[in-house]
């Protein structure tokens, strides 16, 4: 089993839509919760990042983490054309010196305009 | 602010010739340093990480090395490639100094091998 598993998609909605992208995990030590998006050839880049269970909303997006069920998401709302990329989920649990990041296969996103 | 630079941005190489990317991190101390693979479609694996000046952990026997010369300094490397060394290399950080735990990516480098 997969340390992380992520839909790879393709999700493609209409401009304005709300777009709902998740992860589940199966170890229950992680406590760090990113979300990445990486455009066509670029380096993923770092949207979202949260600290254990909760919500956080920074602008159109919103991460929730729900540590009982193991389970990640990533609502975009009112999405538009230029959100169109893959997401990569990632997670990792604290350690003094060295973090290893665990990270979905990602999931590409289109926008219809 | 802290950036963080790889080059060359892309790279077409014969199989068994050499290779060396280098990645450089600006604006933080003693972070930690990763090299991924990226293939076609499919997800990040973890190829080498750093803690410090010269200690290296690999993650995945290959036919590629890493090496630390700098405390800022990550660069990756093969002395003959391969066809399967093909892929997109991304270089990444983390902070050690505080108790966040965000990592961040540079551009990357498309590599070919034909």
């Amino acid at each position: 089993q997969k340390e992380v598993e992520q839909d790879p998609g393709p999700l493609s909605v209409p401009e304005g839509a709300i777009v709902s992208l998740n992860c589940t995990y199966s170890n229950s030590a992680f406590q760090y919760f990113m979300w990445y998006r990486q455009y066509s050839r670029k380096g993923p880049e770092l949207l979202m990042y949260t600290y254990s269970s909760g919500n956080k909303e920074d602008g159109r997006f919103t991460a929730q983490v729900d540590k009982s069920s193991k389970y990640i998401s990533l609502f975009i709302r009112d999405s538009q054309p230029s959100d169109s990329a893959t997401y990569l989920c990632a997670m990792s649990a604290y350690q003094y010196n060295f973090n290893k990041f665990y990270f979905g296969s990602g999931t590409k996103l289109n926008v219809k305009p | 602010s802290q950036t963080i630079h790889q080059w060359p941005a892309t790279l077409v190489q014969p199989v068994g010739s050499p290779l060396s990317l280098e990645c450089t991190v600006e604006g933080t101390s003693n972070p930690n340093l990763y090299w991924y693979r990226q293939a076609a479609g499919r997800g990040l694996q973890l190829l080498f990480y750093s803690v410090g000046i010269g200690q290296i952990s690999s993650e995945v026997p290959q036919n590629l090395s890493a090496s630390r010369p700098q405390d800022r300094q990550f660069i990756l490397s093969s002395k003959k490639l391969l066809l399967s060394d093909s892929g997109f290399y991304l270089c990444a950080w983390r902070e050690t100094s505080g108790r966040t735990n965000e990592q961040f990516f540079g551009p990357g480098t498309r590599l070919t091998v034909l």
